[in-house]
């Protein structure tokens, strides 16, 4: 299994612009969700999904748009990008471990994106 | 709001020691408790995985306790090494998953 890749690895934006960051995964987990990373702290969650079709806000969703058409795959798209949105972005996917809820995640490489 | 802290922020201790990293959350209706390692420009780790309704999980030479009621998590870490060396998260999990800010460890020859 390839596990969560993300693509692509690094990216410079000019403000203004928009892209989409890719997030795949092969372990047919029901549960995905997007994190950034600014310097020195922790991750914060920007979208999650509980499965096809079905996507939530996070702490942090302005900018940011999501959809969950597969299993498999969970694009972010930044809208129009801003200096405020660089950071180190991360995919995740969860499991359902037990019954009842209890979700292990694991982590993409994570995408480096700069906004000029 | 559910918030998750993270004591020291940073900790340099010579190999061979034995330490304890702390996590603290602020409420308690949580599915599970994660203890992840972050080496610099790389992604997550898993480390331990503590469910609700355990008290606490062993990998190795970590070991990391639950105490829901008190809101704490604690990472111990047996026997240091250099390579032990990175920054530690914690993050609880009902659902949608908070991150506390993590600790850095360095661990000196």
């Amino acid at each position: 299994n390839a596990g969560v890749t993300q693509t692509p690895k690094f990216q410079v934006l000019k403000t203004g612009q928009s892209m989409t960051l890719q997030c795949a995964q092969d372990m047919n987990h029901e549960y995905m969700s997007w994190y950034r990373q600014d310097p020195g702290m922790g991750l914060r969650l920007i979208h999650y999904s509980v499965g096809a079709g079905i996507t939530d806000q996070g702490e942090v969703p302005n900018g940011y748009n999501v959809s969950r058409s597969t299993t498999e795959d969970f694009p972010l798209r930044l809208l129009s990008a801003a200096p405020s949105q660089t950071s180190v972005y991360f995919c995740a996917s969860s499991y359902s471990r037990l019954a009842g809820g209890v979700y292990e995640q694991y982590f993409g490489p994570g995408t480096r994106l700069t906004v000029t | 709001k559910q918030e998750v802290t993270q004591i020291p922020a940073a900790l340099s201790v010579p190999e061979g020691e034995n330490l304890v990293l702390n996590c603290s959350f602020t409420d308690s209706a949580i599915y599970n408790l994660q203890w992840f390692r972050q080496d610099p420009g790389k992604g997550l780790t898993s480390l331990l995985l503590i469910q609700s309704s355990q008290r606490e999980q062993t990998s190795g030479r970590l070991n990391a306790s639950l105490d829901k009621s008190s809101g704490r998590s604690t990472l111990y870490i047996a026997a240091s090494q250099p390579g032990d060396s990175a920054t530690y998260l914690c993050a609880v999990s009902a659902g949608k998953s908070t991150f506390g800010d993590g600790t850095t460890l360095t661990v000196k020859p």
